[in-house]
């Protein structure tokens, strides 16, 4: 049973270009939520995918969107890129739209390194 | 208030020693707890969670005791193990979805 699996596992990319994040969810799960994580510092809520769409929002800018497909496999896309969005970005996935205890699963995350 | 305060930020164990992780939370909304534990490299994963209709609980050699009125709770570590060396995380979540604030992580050192 294959877990959360994210790709490209790592990747450099230039101020102001844009980048696209892939993330399949373990077999079986939903839901999909995306999280950034900056060297030193606990995962930050990016947001939320259920049934295609956006549920849940943290504090980021509208350069950060997403989208779910039908196969629950979902997409970040970040535009503008800054310096500071240099970070490991790690797609999260569970098994029920809402309603918390449900065990979340982490993938092995992307690595953004923006120059 | 939907801050979780983790202390300390580092701890360094000899082997065989009890690790204790703690943790404060202001939203008394939330109701999950879970621990997550991550290696260098690697995504987290989770170790053990508790909901706050319980005071402890216990998986092996990890117990999280959960205090309700101090809105407080802590990750023990028994008999701590050179591979326990890693950063934990906890974190905290409402009922709307799983979206969990996590704690700013503590780096443990297990010592052989």
């Amino acid at each position: 049973d294959a877990g959360v699996t994210q790709s490209p596992t790592h990747l450099i990319k230039t101020r102001g270009q844009q980048v696209t994040l892939r993330c399949s969810p373990k077999s079986g799960h939903d839901t999909v939520s995306w999280y950034q994580q900056a060297l030193g510092q606990g995962p930050q809520f990016i947001f939320q995918y259920y049934e295609e769409e956006e549920r849940q929002r943290g504090n980021f800018p509208d350069r950060f969107s997403g989208h779910q497909f039908p196969n629950y496999s979902s997409e970040l896309n970040v535009n503008a890129l800054l310096l500071g969005d240099s970070a490991l970005y790690l797609c999260a996935s569970s098994e029920r739209g809402f309603g918390s205890g449900n065990t979340i699963y982490f993938g092995e995350g992307s690595w953004l390194t923006v120059v | 208030q939907q801050q979780v305060k983790q202390s300390p930020q580092s701890l360094i164990v000899q082997k065989g020693g009890i690790s204790i992780i703690n943790c404060a939370y202001e939203n008394t909304a939330f109701d999950y707890f879970p621990w997550y534990q991550q290696f260098p490299g690697k995504g987290p994963a989770l170790l053990i969670a508790i909901r706050p209709d319980v005071s402890e609980k216990k998986e092996g050699r990890f117990t999280i005791s959960f205090n309700k009125s101090a809105k407080q709770f802590s990750l023990h570590i028994m008999d701590s193990q050179p591979g326990d060396s890693a950063t934990y995380f906890c974190a905290a979540s409402r009922d709307q979805g799983g979206k969990l604030i996590f704690g700013q992580g503590t780096e443990l050192s297990v010592k052989p």
